[in-house]
This record gives structure tokens, C-alpha cells and sequence, in this order.
């Protein structure tokens, strides 16, 4: 099970906030952040629990392991405004996404 | 470019089956894992289920476990899910993704989702 909190952020343009994700039992570094806007599909920020996918602005940054990561958006941008998922990976079937934390700016 | 195009969604019946399809291009189909994600009004986003590249491995929700089929026909580069008992809680936007590499099952790309909506 995949716990991510807040469920919801509300932040000024230029602010840094920190997502949470917890595992409840080991993944290793087998964590995924999704980004989802309204009407358009998952996007990957996040593979590894730390590196950014192709083409992911240097403002979205990743860490944890093992139980523990955390998403940071620093300089936040009014495109950021998304529900931010996390997903596990590790010894796949399943793929397990968290609850998803939205971000309103 | 990678390109995944679903088809098939549409409104059905509780108790119904339908088959959803997701045609890849742009990649060598038969080398990754493919998966099925759902987004269900007003929830989170759901994993499905998944299928290996070569479909020795299958995985399915425990949500889903007996009613939904994932297949693929690696010759036509097609994605499949099968979808028997037609529940309204199935109602949600279906996602095609494919794996990001070989060795990373995340979605690396998305297709645009086929909607079904379960309703008598």
C-alpha cells in the first residue's frame, strides 16, 4: 500500500513544496512520481525514486528509499497545478499507485 | 515518436463484456511491458493491469482479478484488455502505457485513455 500525503496543497507561484510517499513495506528505489492535469494524461517525472525522466524541468526533484520519498517542486509555476502521484515498481505485477496528492496554486 | 491510440471504450450495459484495444507505433512493440491504468471519476489514478513483452507475465488488480483479460498480439503491435461482468465502478478513463525500459515497468508513455461508462 501506497500512502501519500497531504491529500491537497495550496501554495503561491515561486513557493517550494515537498510531497510525501509512503510504502508500506520496502520498494527498494522502484518509485515512479506521475504528474496528472486535468484532460491529459499521466506524464513520468520520476523514475528511480531520484532521476528525472526525458524532458522533466530541473525544478522537480525526487529522493527516499525503501519506505520514505518525497517529491520536490521548487519554484513552482502555474503549470504545475496537477494531482501528483507516486507508484511503486518494485517485483512488478502489481504496480501500485498512491493515493495522489493534488497541487493548486 | 511513440504513439499508443486506445479504442473500444464506449457506454455498456452492467453485465456486459467489452474489449478494449491500444495500437502502438513508433517503437519496438514487442521488447517492452505494456500496461492498463484507469481513472475513475472523482478517484485516483488505478494500475490495472500489466503484461510482460513477451506475455509471460500477467498481473491484474485484486479490483479486477477474474474479470479482466490483458493480452497482446505482438505481430500487430495491438494491446488488449478484455473486460467480462461489467460492474458501474468500472466506469473510469482507460489508460494504455508503456513501460519506460526493459528493466523499469513505470509508464514511460501514455496514450489519451478510452472512456467507458458502465450504466443500464
Amino acid at each position: 500500500v501506497m500512502t501519500q500525503s497531504p491529500a491537497t496543497l495550496s501554495v503561491s507561484p515561486g513557493e517550494r513544496v515537498t510531497l510525501s510517499c509512503r510504502a508500506s513495506q520496502s520498494v527498494s528505489g522502484g518509485l515512479a512520481w506521475y504528474q496528472h492535469r486535468p484532460g491529459q494524461p499521466p506524464r513520468l517525472l520520476i523514475y528511480g525514486a531520484s532521476t528525472r525522466a526525458t524532458g522533466v524541468p530541473a525544478r522537480f526533484s525526487g529522493s527516499g528509499s525503501r519506505t520514505e520519498f518525497s517529491l520536490t517542486i521548487s519554484g513552482l509555476q502555474s503549470e504545475d497545478s496537477a494531482v501528483y502521484y507516486c507508484q511503486q515498481y518494485n517485483n512488478w505485477p502489481p504496480l501500485t499507485f498512491g493515493g495522489g496528492t493534488k497541487v493548486e496554486i | 515518436e511513440v504513439q499508443l491510440v486506445e479504442s473500444g471504450g464506449g457506454l455498456v450495459q452492467p453485465g456486459r463484456s467489452l474489449t478494449l484495444s491500444c495500437v502502438a507505433s513508433g517503437f519496438t512493440f514487442d521488447d517492452y511491458a505494456m500496461h492498463w491504468v484507469r481513472h475513475s471519476p472523482g478517484k485516483g489514478l488505478e494500475w490495472v493491469s500489466g503484461i510482460s513483452s513477451n506475455s509471460a507475465i500477467t498481473g491484474y488488480a485484486d479490483s479486477v482479478r477474474g474479470r479482466f483479460t490483458i493480452s497482446r498480439d505482438n505481430a500487430k503491435n495491438v494491446l488488449y484488455l478484455q473486460i467480462n461482468l461489467l460492474k458501474t465502478e468500472d466506469t473510469a478513463l482507460y489508460y494504455c502505457a508503456k513501460s519506460l525500459s526493459l528493466t523499469i515497468p513505470a509508464g514511460g508513455s501514455w496514450g489519451h485513455g478510452a472512456v467507458v461508462t458502465v450504466s443500464s
